[in-house]
């Protein structure tokens, strides 16, 4: 079965502090990897897509890589405006839709 | 551009009750989305529209219909509105809907029903 998992489902930073958030996914055939931020109350915003192994993607703090079985999105030096609920979906398998994860909610505090 | 438009924005209906969300986009995209968002459960397609004059299900689509009125317009209809459908509403657009393709989402409609 397809599937998205994203860890941790929450994690809290101290200003500055760099992490990582992961999304492991099971589809045959992936034909692109996708990062949202959802901000309380709001839509989803798109971030990056990644299409292949070994892609790497940035925008400001943030750095989204590939590998055949997982994306991380790393944050570097985050700031309090970077909390939000990140998103990852995949588009592959049987089906031509995206698949989401259930988000992880990131807290950096000042 | 305001990209993706919902409207409203909250809803209360009652049990049995009817309504229609409305969605439009103004990014000439040719594909469109319904989805709902549940705490705990990723974002779940209820309907999609690839092109203009086609709608096919999605995951979750009993209880719902839809009407791709155009090629901005993409309405979804509760016709006998259940608890169960308690959620956030959120319609996306995209370019196409080929693989790949990155969505957009509108803002989202809060629904509540008692």
């Amino acid at each position: 079965e397809d599937q998205v998992t994203q860890s941790p489902e929450a994690l809290r930073l101290q200003e500055g502090e760099s992490s990582s958030l992961n999304c492991s996914y099971t589809v045959s055939g992936l034909r692109g990897l996708f990062w949202y931020r959802q901000d309380p109350g709001k839509g989803p915003e798109f971030l990056f897509t990644l299409y292949s192994a070994g892609e790497e993607k940035e925008k400001e703090r943030l750095k989204a890589t590939l590998t055949k079985k997982e994306s991380f999105l790393h944050i570097t030096a985050p700031k309090p405006e970077d909390s939000a609920t990140y998103l990852c979906a995949v588009n592959g398998g049987a089906t031509n839709k995206l698949i989401f994860g259930t988000g992880t909610l990131l807290a950096v505090q000042p | 551009n305001a990209g993706v438009t919902q409207t409203p924005k909250f809803q209360v209906l009652k049990t049995g009750q009817s309504m229609t969300l409305q969605c439009a986009q103004d990014m000439n995209h040719n594909s469109m989305y319904w989805y709902r968002q549940d705490p705990g459960m990723g974002l779940r397609l209820i309907y999609y529209s690839a092109s203009e004059g086609t709608t096919d299900k999605g995951e979750v689509p009993n209880g719902y219909n839809v009407s791709r009125l155009n090629k901005r317009e993409f309405s979804l209809r509760l016709e006998s509105a259940a608890p169960s459908q308690t959620s956030v509403y959120f319609c996306a657009s995209s370019e196409s809907g080929g693989p790949g393709v990155e969505q957009y989402f509108g803002p989202g409609t809060r629904l509540t029903v008692t």
